[in-house]
């Protein structure tokens, strides 16, 4: 198994342009995460999906973000407009449903390191 | 509104001595407490975990200690590798929250020799 893939690994754009993020999870895996790290705030979830279905979106920190995804192989994160503020590690998880050991949690992809000019 | 603390965002330990890594919680809905390890340019991986009605959990050189009362969780790695130097980022599990995790801010191990 490939494991969770993102794309692009590093990206850096200029402020006010979109940026769009990819996510492909493990095959079978029914729940997919979307994180952000920063310095000073560690891992932040952003949103999350279960069966392609967005759960919860609390974490979205306001309208220039938003997430989708289209099917059970794919799911995007997109930015738009682009601030500099935005610039951090973004991370895609994804885990297995129906499973009560935490084992199981979530597997992370490699990230991608977005830098916004 | 932090619920899930590591109030030390980085460690130096001598290799073959014990690290240490301390977390805090403030939310007693958690049902599992995780650690993922993360290495520069990598995504963070599974490292061991323990569930909330348990207060010891041993793998290998890692073990981790629960205090629910004091809402606190350590992380002990005994003995300290030059390879275990990493990130470490304390995590809990939201019961019943579709395999929700709350992430720390994370603890940056560094192992010498």
């Amino acid at each position: 198994d490939a494991g969770v893939i993102q794309s692009p690994r590093h990206e850096v754009t200029e402020m006010g342009q979109e940026v769009t993020l990819r996510c492909k999870p493990i095959s079978g895996h029914d729940y997919l995460f979307w994180y952000r790290q920063t310095m000073m705030r560690g891992l932040e979830l952003l949103i999350y999906f279960n069966n392609n279905v967005p759960i919860d979106d609390s974490g979205m920190p306001e309208d220039r973000f938003s997430a989708k995804m289209p099917n059970a192989s794919f799911s995007t994160l997109k930015i738009q407009p682009s601030e500099p503020r935005d610039s951090a590690v973004y991370f895609c998880a994804s885990s297995l449903v129906g499973t009560t050991s935490p084992k199981e949690t979530q597997y992370f992809g490699p990230g991608t390191r977005l830098l916004v000019l | 509104d932090q619920q899930v603390k590591q109030n030390s965002p980085s460690l130096s330990v001598q290799e073959g001595r014990i690290s240490i890594l301390n977390c805090d919680y403030t939310n007693s809905m958690f049902d599992y407490f995780l650690w993922y390890k993360k290495y520069p340019a990598e995504g963070p991986t599974f490292l061991i975990s323990i569930s909330s009605i348990k207060d010891k959990n041993e793998d290998g050189r890692f073990t981790v200690f629960l205090n629910k009362s004091a809402k606190h969780l350590s992380l002990h790695i005994v003995p300290s590798q030059p390879g275990d130097s990493a990130v470490y980022f304390c995590a809990a599990r939201v019961s019943g929250g579709y395999n929700k995790l709350i992430f720390g801010a994370g603890t940056r191990l560094a192992v010498h020799p």
